[in-house]
């Protein structure tokens, strides 16, 4: 399968400091990333849609100003936690949707970066 | 609303045996579903699709049911090793939407 890669792994910061998460894939260009967070022992929550070329379509809730989403490239989208809080302490994943792949419908996930805010 | 449902939290299976993971969705707009694995602090493993032009989709020891009518699909893993104990994941879209909509996950024991 598609392979897509993320950075850093994990991450710890002090309250107040932005952090910065790299999403990239390696070996097929994605028009369409996604952003996703993972509480302990709950299902993924879709945070936004990077498009590239173009702005981040959030979901209800997501503050856009809070979780910045840059889609440089057809291969790197970036999400910045702004201003970082410990409530923001999560697992975040990103993902990239291969056009080659199950009629472009298929999604390939990274790793995912541990976020603890201190 | 929950679009996407596993009402199984947990299964326990003996190894050899097969797994049959549930998975019910309300959206009649959902054309395409997906299943995946994850461990604990990755990301999810693609594991197998399946569009809603078809009502059986298999890959080795994984197969993928769908039952339009009911709304309904299922993964059937035979069989089952203790390797394939982890949470998984049935997720849907509709055409054109991109977004995929998750199920709460079913974890997956397989006991030797």
């Amino acid at each position: 399968g598609a392979v897509v890669s993320q950075h850093p792994s994990r991450v710890i910061c002090k309250s107040g400091t932005s952090v910065k998460i790299e999403c990239r894939s390696l070996d097929f260009q994605a028009t369409t990333m996604f952003w996703y967070r993972q509480f302990p022992k709950q299902s993924l929550m879709l945070m936004a849609t990077s498009n590239e070329g173009s702005k981040a379509t959030y979901e209800q809730g997501v503050e856009k100003d809070k979780f910045l989403i840059n889609h440089a490239s057809l291969t790197l989208s970036t999400l910045t936690v702004t201003s970082a809080h410990p409530e923001d302490s999560s697992f975040y994943i990103c993902s990239a949707r291969d056009p080659g792949a199950g009629g472009g419908e298929t999604q390939y996930f990274g790793p995912g970066t541990r976020l603890l805010v201190l | 609303d929950q679009q996407v449902k596993q009402n199984s939290p947990s299964l326990s299976v003996q190894e050899g045996r097969i797994s049959i993971l549930n998975c019910d969705y309300t959206n009649s707009m959902f054309d395409y579903f997906l299943w995946y694995k994850k461990y604990p602090a990755e990301g999810p493993t693609f594991l197998i699709s399946i569009s809603s032009i078809k009502d059986k989709n298999e890959d080795g020891r994984f197969t993928v049911f769908l039952n339009k009518s009911a709304k309904h699909l299922s993964l059937h893993i035979v069989p089952s090793q203790p390797g394939d104990s982890a949470v998984y994941f049935c997720a849907a879209s509709a055409r054109g939407g991109g977004k995929l909509i998750f199920g709460q996950g079913t974890e997956l024991s397989v006991k030797p």
